[in-house]
Parts: structure tokens; sequence; C-alpha cells
């Protein structure tokens, strides 16, 4: 069964430093993985999707990477802003389902 | 372009009461999935549907549960003779018509409906 782990659980920095979130699957059989934000309260938005195939996405101050040998993916986000406050997500794509981590609770202080 | 939309988006019920969860996908997606986020944990998978067809109910409960998708009108999530433990937010997703989970592109999630059982 598909599990997946994101690290840390919760992470706060000052406004303009670089961070890693980190998230691990232990099935490599996926189709894709999508990194979600979720803000409270709110649904899940969209932030960038790898498929299996890729190495890595870019979108923005945003840039996802993905080993699947080693079933492991992060988000490098740039410059952090006070806006980019959410829980972001970590899903995988194993068929009919996406299997998700509990999140990473980023807190970007002015 | 509307987004996914679902509603209520809050609903307080009583114990033994029935909830009843809609979901109306973007325009032009024929496939509807629904999660559950439990508070502290992660969202759960429960259940994929295409137009009148259940593809994966793996994640359903085998009681009080049950979801459809009719021809016409929303997605229903409907939750019988709730109970405390069923309080929870109930995510639905879409993705376009012809291409489900297995497509390789992304789902689209709407704002959620916030069950509370009191």
């Amino acid at each position: 069964k598909q599990e997946v782990t994101q690290i840390p659980a919760a992470l706060s920095v000052p406004e303009g430093e670089n961070l890693v979130l980190n998230c691990s699957f232990t099935d490599s059989a996926i189709y894709n993985l999508q990194w979600f934000r979720q803000d409270p309260g709110k649904g899940l938005t969209s932030l960038l999707l790898i498929q299996s195939s890729q190495r890595e996405q870019t979108s923005g101050r945003l840039n996802a990477s993905l080993d699947k040998s080693s079933g492991r993916s992060t988000l490098y986000i740039a410059a952090s802003q006070p806006g980019d406050s959410a829980t972001y997500l970590c899903a995988v794509n194993t068929g009919n389902q996406f299997y998700f981590g509990t999140g990473t609770s980023l807190t970007v202080i002015p | 372009n509307a987004g996914v939309m679902q509603n209520p988006r809050h609903l307080v019920r009583r114990r033994g009461q029935e909830a009843r969860l809609r979901c109306s996908p973007m325009k032009g997606h024929s496939h509807v999935y629904w999660y559950r986020q439990l508070p502290e944990e992660g969202l759960k998978f429960m259940v994929y549907l295409q137009k009148e067809n259940i593809i994966d109910e793996s994640g359903m409960p085998k009681e009080r549960f049950s979801a459809e998708f009719p021809k016409e009108g929303p997605s229903i999530l409907r939750i019988q003779q709730v109970v405390r433990g069923d309080s929870a937010a109930y995510f639905c997703a879409s993705s376009p018509l012809g291409q489900g989970a297995y497509s390789g592109n992304t789902i689209y999630f709407g704002e959620g409906s916030w069950l509370t059982v009191v």
C-alpha cells in the first residue's frame, strides 16, 4: 500500500529565505506526483504536476523535483513571501486515486 | 469557466440524521472523485465516479456511505445515520472528459464541504 510522508510537518522562516519541502513515497509505481497548496478552510490549489517520466517542473518561484526510483520529491520555494504561508500537500497518482501526505504547514514571517 | 462547485460549504447534522453533499464538476469534466480529510489527518480517497458509473469505491466505508453521479445533475455523496466520527471536510475533484486518473493530467479540487455532527 502506498504511503506518503512529508517532512517537516511545520516550518517557520523569515521572509526572503529559500526553503525546501520534502516528500517521500513507498511505491515507485506512480503515474505522476502533484504538489498542492491548502489555505485554512479552503480547497486545494494545484501548484505543480510532475509526470513519472520527468525529473522536475518549474513555475515562477517554485521548483519541484522527482526521483521516482528513490521515492522522493522536493518542492523548492525561492525568496519566500508572507503570502506563501499555507499548508503544502504532496500527492502521488497511482491510477484511480491520489495518495496524500499530511502536509507541511509553512509560516513565512514578515 | 467556473471551478468545481461544492455545496453546502458547511453542514451541521445531529447524530442519526442524513447528510447529502453535492459536487458539480468543472464544465467538460466527466470524472469525479471524493476525498475526506479528517482532523489532523491527510486527505483519503473515497470514491471515483464517471457519469452513471462507480469506477472505484475502495475507499468508501462499507456502511452508511454511498455516492452517485447521474447522467444529469451533480454528484452526490450521501451519509446516512451520521455519527460524530463522520465530522470532516469532504472534497470533490474532477478531471476532463476522457482523461481520468490514468491520463497524467491534473485534477481540480473544489472548496470542500465541512460536515459537523453534533
